[in-house]
């Protein structure tokens, strides 16, 4: 079975604060992505990466970054944390194909 | 602009009834659908796919309808089981990319 973990399940920060969420895998999947998901909108797409040290937009970048030195790991980062990037954050990882995404628990991040 | 569109945020159905979940689509390109269901603090697990080419994918009780002129697809869940309250997510795949729907909260009546 697929295993993606994420490095926290809840999180408090406060506005302004540098935030890091991990993300683990342990099939050697190319394929990283991390979501958010917001109450009415669904899953929307922040970055994705398809190799180490390869990454590209999603659909709602602004605000993040990312970070991918090894296969198994895809970082996001919040550089300065806002109160509308509260959200519950999701990891994803794929194979080549994108068809079919095996998802981590989710961070249900809080920024105040 | 939402290219995938769940319209009904929430379904009740009884235990052993049919449940149907809708989901429509802008762009005709989309090369695959997918749905996915998620559990309250869980991630969403993938649940049945179908490929543009194809009308109809069965899975079991899961069966999806594809209907491309009306750029609109559906979930049938037969019979329903209390377990299958859930959070649906519909989604598509092209330009390399999946997008989400909104989501359909499904509660399942004993």
């Amino acid at each position: 079975d697929v295993k993606v973990t994420q490095s926290s399940r809840y999180l408090v920060k406060r506005t302004g604060e540098k935030v890091f969420l991990e993300c683990v895998q342990d099939m050697d999947h190319e394929n990283m992505f991390w979501y958010r998901q917001d109450p009415g909108l669904g899953l929307r797409l922040i970055y994705f990466s398809y190799d180490v040290k390869m990454k590209e937009k999603g659909d709602i970048p602004e605000g993040y970054s990312v970070s991918r030195e090894k296969k198994e790991r895809f970082s996001l980062i919040l550089e300065s944390a806002s109160t509308n990037q509260t959200s519950m954050y999701l990891c994803a990882t794929g194979t080549g194909d994108w068809h079919e995404q095996y998802f981590g628990p989710g961070t249900r991040l809080t920024v105040t | 602009d939402q290219q995938v569109k769940q319209n009904s945020p929430s379904l009740s159905v009884q235990e052993g009834r049919i449940s149907i979940l809708n989901c429509d689509y802008t762009n005709s390109m989309f090369d695959y659908f997918l749905w996915y269901k998620k559990y309250p603090a869980e991630g969403p697990t993938f649940l049945i796919s179908i490929s543009s080419i194809k009308d109809k994918n069965e899975d079991g009780r899961f069966t999806v309808f594809l209907n491309k002129s009306a750029k609109h697809l559906s979930l049938h869940i037969v019979p329903s089981q209390p377990g299958d309250s859930a959070v649906y997510f519909c989604a598509s795949w092209g330009y390399q990319k999946v997008t989400f729907g909104t989501g359909t909260k499904l509660q399942v009546i004993p």
